[in-house]
């Protein structure tokens, strides 16, 4: 049963170009979105959060839209570099309480070719 | 700071023998994770601490495994005995959370590859 799914495995996109990372949840607890990158051989690292207070937030070249309604989350990066080659984590967590945990999604690798 | 440690890297070991992982979390920081990566099951929440104590281990798979934290700076993951199907990334992460403000962000580790023949 998984609640925060990445249905696409791998995406290659040209640099310069927009690069568009989908998530998708199930859990209309949770209420606080992460997008996270990982390089090879290291652990992944926090790019960017939103709250389901808000339907966008942006961090110079990354924007993360959320649609409550669709219970869809995406990643834009725009322009896409070759060093944004990596793989692509979305998380959610249901906040509420004393409760911290994240459920990740699979993942997308994402490969920005020069 | 040096960002949460793990020891060893890399890990390679006989079926039935005994694993021990070990993190040091970021100073400071009060929430410590475990997370197992596979390529079947992706990153998969084993275990969290608060202040030292456990809060969930719902997601530790068998009791071969076990998970302890002594202090705010040492944390074992222990599998014992170990099986091929135990072979993945383990990863160890920390944070900590800001009352009233916002929600946290977990810093991982680089993780422990563990190779179980």
């Amino acid at each position: 049963d998984q609640q925060v799914k990445q249905n696409s495995p791998s995406l290659s996109v040209q640099e310069g170009r927009i690069s568009i990372l989908n998530c998708d949840y199930t859990n209309s607890m949770f209420d606080y979105f992460l997008w996270y990158k990982k390089y090879p051989a290291e652990g992944p690292t926090f790019l960017i959060s939103i709250s389901s207070i808000k339907d966008k937030n942006e961090d110079g070249r990354f924007t993360v839209f959320l649609n409550k309604s669709a219970k869809h989350l995406s990643l834009h990066i725009v322009p896409s570099q070759p060093g944004d080659s990596a793989v692509y984590f979305c998380a959610a967590s249901d906040s509420g309480g004393s409760n911290y945990k994240l459920t990740f999604g699979k993942g997308t690798l994402l490969t920005v070719n020069p | 700071d040096a960002g949460v440690i793990q020891s060893p890297r890399h890990e390679v070991t006989e079926m039935g023998q005994e694993v021990t992982l070990r993190c040091k979390p970021i100073s400071g920081h009060d929430y410590l994770f475990w997370y197992r990566q596979t390529m079947m099951r992706g990153l998969e929440l084993l275990i969290y601490f608060n202040n030292n104590v456990p809060i969930d281990d719902s997601g530790m798979p068998e009791d071969r495994f076990s998970a302890k934290m002594p202090n705010a700076s040492f944390s074992t993951l222990k599998i014992q005995p170990s099986e091929p199907r135990d072979s993945a990334v383990y990863f160890c992460a920390s944070s900590w959370v800001l009352a009233g403000v916002g929600k946290e962000t977990q810093y991982f580790g680089p993780g422990t590859r563990l190779l179980v023949l």
